[in-house]
């Protein structure tokens, strides 16, 4: 089992480019979710899903998009990049037999400038 | 909102010496727990979780506590090594989406 990967591992935009983060799992889990993570902020909400087909927004949703068309699956999107959205993004899933344990993806570092 | 309070952001001690972490939640619904540990340029890690129907959780050398009526929870890290520096991250969560709202963060240095 690969777990949970990201594709890129490392990307940079110039602003207003646009780009799709790929999640990927193996585990057959229900639940999906899109982080991002800042310097001294933890990591903060950005998206979820509970089950294929269904999106909901967290935290700090404005400026991202999300489509989980298929279970394994969850794509973020940035439509126009901004500097403020360089962070390192992470993607998680979890399983309501699993107790909602959380398990991550390696991590997409983005620069955008 | 939802919010999880961490303290201290940072955290250095003697290798051998415990260390605490101690997290403040807001939403009462409340029921899951989680610590992560992040090593620099990794991804976060589960060491140990606790659920609101339970008072404390050992695992070797990390344990952690939860007060409902308090609402808050504590990682103790006893005989530490240099290896268990990272930062540390809790979280609470709820049944449902099982959504985390992560704390901001502990940067832990075990010095030799």
């Amino acid at each position: 089992n690969a777990g949970v990967t990201q594709t890129p591992k490392f990307r940079v935009l110039k602003t207003g480019q646009s780009m799709t983060l790929l999640c990927a799992q193996d585990m057959n889990h229900e639940y999906m979710y899109w982080y991002r993570q800042d310097p001294g902020m933890g990591l903060r909400l950005i998206h979820y899903s509970v089950g294929e087909g269904t999106t909901a927004k967290g935290e700090v949703p404005d400026g991202y998009n999300v489509s989980r068309l298929k279970k394994q699956n969850f794509l973020l999107g940035l439509e126009s990049a901004a500097p403020s959205q360089t962070s390192v993004y992470f993607c998680a899933s979890s399983s309501g037999t699993s107790g909602g344990k959380q398990f991550f993806g390696p991590g997409t570092r983005l620069t955008v400038l | 909102g939802e919010n999880v309070e961490q303290h201290p952001s940072t955290l250095s001690v003697q290798e051998g010496d415990s260390a605490v972490i101690k997290c403040t939640y807001s939403d009462s619904a409340s029921n899951y727990f989680p610590w992560y540990k992040q090593e620099l340029g990794k991804r976060p890690q589960l060491i140990i979780d606790i659920r609101s129907n339970v008072g404390e959780k050992k695992d070797q050398r990390i344990a952690v506590t939860l007060n409902k009526t308090a609402k808050h929870f504590s990682l103790h890290i006893t005989e530490t090594q240099p290896e268990d520096s990272a930062v540390y991250f809790c979280a609470a969560s709820t049944s449902g989406t099982y959504k985390y709202i992560f704390g901001t963060g502990t940067r832990l240095k075990v010095l030799a």
